[in-house]
């Protein structure tokens, strides 16, 4: 079966760093692989997406993705990370087995300190 | 208007009533989805429809249960509320085969049995 690891609850990282949210997943076939953003209240949002193509994905709010196929990773990542985008994100991973229903890993708040 | 629209988005109620949480979208998606989430957990999936007359359980379908009266209407009803359905409920969407954004989600419901 398909499945998706988010193996950190929390990151806490000073706003103007670099962040890294870590995803790793196991799928057979190629991965359809996801990112996205719950701010308090609200729904989740889509950040970006890898199908194919360019391992280094961009998304919005300035986010990027790095699909790494040999190590079965999809690590969130942003040059320089702001207070604003203190949040919940959870990768994703089409499962194909499922009638193309989505795997959610288990979630990674971010907190961005001032 | 919002694609995935939620109502409730908030609501207490007592336990043994009965409470209904409607979703609609207009996406125009075939699948429609109710997941459940709980402080400090991920999403967990409670029912999902691949098309009106197809409705299926998910992880944690017991004391719940659903309908699709429409394509674009899925509603979720706890036929006896109990204290430990206290959670944020949320509906999604999707194509067939995932799409642009993967899931499309609502804002969620906030409900409090107390």
């Amino acid at each position: 079966a398909q499945s998706v690891a988010q193996p950190e609850d929390q990151v806490n990282v000073a706003e103007g760093n670099p962040l890294t949210v870590k995803c790793t997943y196991s799928v057979s076939g190629n991965p359809y692989l996801f990112w996205y953003v719950q701010y308090p209240n609200r729904g989740l949002q889509f950040l970006l997406k890898y199908i194919t193509g360019d391992n280094l994905v961009k998304g919005s709010y300035g986010f990027e993705a790095e699909f790494n196929k040999s190590q079965t990773s999809f690590h969130l990542k942003k040059p320089s990370a702001l207070v604003s985008d203190s949040a919940l994100y959870f990768c994703a991973v089409r499962d194909v087995n499922a009638g193309n229903m989505l795997t959610f890993g288990g979630g990674t708040r971010l907190m961005v300190k001032p | 208007d919002a694609d995935v629209t939620q109502t409730p988005r908030n609501r207490i109620t007592k336990t043994g009533k009965r409470i209904m949480l409607e979703c609609s979208q207009t996406k125009g998606h075939d699948r429609m989805y109710w997941y459940r989430q709980d402080p400090g957990l991920g999403l967990r999936l409670i029912y999902y429809s691949f098309d009106v007359k197809d409705i299926n359980k998910g992880e944690i379908s017991d004391g719940y249960s659903v309908s699709r009266q429409a394509q674009a209407k899925f509603s979720l009803s706890l036929e006896s509320a109990i204290p430990n359905q206290t959670a944020l409920y949320f509906c999604a969407t999707s194509t067939s085969g995932t799409g642009r954004y993967g899931y499309t989600f609502g804002s969620g419901t906030r409900l409090t049995v107390v």
